[in-house]
């Protein structure tokens, strides 16, 4: 089986730089994603870390470390439209079925 | 390029009842999955469908069915309704075997009184 766990709530004041952690434990491996989701909305694919190192697209970056079955995202520059719920993921020994962490809810203030 | 869409966006429903939701599928994808959100919980897989067949299951019972039309268009079916199935129903698209880039819909906000 897989899990991933990453904490519940994140808050931090626009402009800043915040970060959300993801440890999981997987029976195969392949690949760490990260999803936003505002209230109401669609998941949106965010970013994909195939690999041990830091992925940046944007304000966004993402980084993976195997060794350690621990990721990250980074988020810079925070804006007021980035309060929404991050999700990592991570798809199974089959491909066929995305593993979500319970996600992290981030607050941005003024 | 529409993304994926679903229909209907909200339902309410009486326990015991069956309710079929609807989902179509990215342009170019041919792979649909369907997940369940409980408040505050992330997705939780159910099924995916490529070619009209059920490729893998999660931990779901057998009220939940799906099925997939020729067009990569999809249904997910749940009988007996339960006060528990109430949730977010996500809907995602992708290219065979994708390890990222699901496209997901808004989903079905499905509440059984």
């Amino acid at each position: 089986g897989q899990s991933l766990e990453q904490p519940s709530e994140v808050t931090a004041v626009e402009g800043a730089i915040v970060q959300i952690n993801c440890t999981y434990q997987t029976s195969g491996f392949y690949g760490l994603s990260w999803y936003q989701q505002h209230d109401g909305g669609a998941p949106t694919f965010l970013s994909y870390n195939a690999l041990d190192g830091l992925e940046e697209t944007g304000r966004f970056s993402s980084f993976l470390s195997r060794s350690d079955s621990y990721g990250y995202l980074l988020l810079q520059e925070l804006q007021m439209k980035d309060s929404a719920s991050y999700f990592c993921a991570s798809p199974d020994t089959g491909r066929r079925a995305l593993t979500f962490g319970s996600g992290t809810r981030l607050q941005v203030q003024p | 390029d529409a993304g994926v869409t679903q229909s209907p966006t909200h339902l309410i429903k009486t326990r015991g009842q069956q309710v079929t939701l609807r989902c179509s599928p990215k342009s170019g994808h041919d792979t649909v999955s369907w997940y369940q959100q409980a408040l505050g919980q992330g997705p939780q897989f159910i099924f995916q469908y490529y070619e009209e067949e059920e490729r893998q299951r999660g931990n779901f019972p057998d009220r939940f069915s799906g099925h997939q039309f020729p067009n990569y268009s999809s249904e997910l079916n749940v009988n007996a309704l339960l006060l528990g199935d109430s949730a977010l129903y996500l809907c995602a698209s992708s290219p065979l075997d994708s390890n990222y880039g699901y496209t997901f819909g808004s989903g079905t906000r499905l509440t059984v009184v």
